[in-house]
């Protein structure tokens, strides 16, 4: 496709539940990056991926929260016994391997758990 | 980490007035700081970056400055319109862009 697909666009999701949101970066792009915005808030940094590896996972904030690229390309960021803090918009980016090159993001999750 | 600080949180500003978005950094290793635009629904969207060997860049009536020296950047939008009217984000990042820390954002307005 012409950008980054994340799906679905919006989840509800009931306390407790486990839930797994996907993104399609742009062909080629071999960076992969995960953030989560809160309402209100810029993107806080959760984790990177360089084709299939998983360079940076840093920012994820428990472990319950679990991302995979298995093939360098689609990724998966999974959410284990989802709690309301959760809740939030979750944004792919993706880019090129060259250094400081622009990150392109696509539109989102909003997760909401209830 | 690196910190990244924003303001104002909000700004109104009256079509056709220029408006200006600050931030500050914390990591002096940071070389590269992107500015994002996003609109209701959507991701953020690059409108303007700068690395740290230039001081200023423009881009029709965008335009950014940075100093490296006192670890802050800026953003100014000359002759703004209403459709300028979005969250704008700054953002800094190191020599392999895996660690891109954003500011809080800055919710801009542009009345008719």
């Amino acid at each position: 496709g012409a950008g980054v697909s994340q799906s679905p666009r919006y989840k509800v999701a009931k306390r407790g539940q486990d839930v797994a949101l996907r993104c399609d970066p742009i062909s080629g792009h071999v960076s992969l990056f995960w953030y989560q915005q809160a309402l209100g808030q810029g993107p806080e940094f959760l984790t990177y991926f360089q084709n299939e590896a998983q360079l940076d996972k840093s920012g994820l904030p428990s472990d319950r929260f679990f991302a995979e690229r298995p093939e360098g390309s689609v990724s998966t960021l999974k959410i284990q016994r989802t709690q309301q803090e959760d809740s939030a918009v979750y944004l792919c980016a993706s880019s090129l391997l060259t250094p400081n090159t622009e990150a392109f993001f696509g539109q989102g999750t909003r997760l909401t758990v209830v | 980490g690196e910190n990244v600080e924003q303001h104002p949180s909000t700004l109104s500003v009256q079509e056709g007035d220029s408006a200006v978005i600050k931030c500050t950094y914390s990591d002096s290793a940071s070389n590269y700081f992107p500015w994002y635009k996003q609109e209701l629904g959507k991701g953020p969207q690059l409108i303007i970056d700068i690395r740290s060997n230039v001081g200023e860049k423009k881009d029709q009536r965008i335009a950014v400055t940075l100093n490296k020296t006192a670890k802050h950047f800026s953003l100014h939008i000359t002759e703004t319109q209403p459709e300028d009217s979005a969250v704008y984000f700054c953002a800094a990042s190191k020599y392999n862009n895996n660690d891109m820390r954003f500011g809080a954002g800055t919710r801009l307005t542009v009345k008719p």
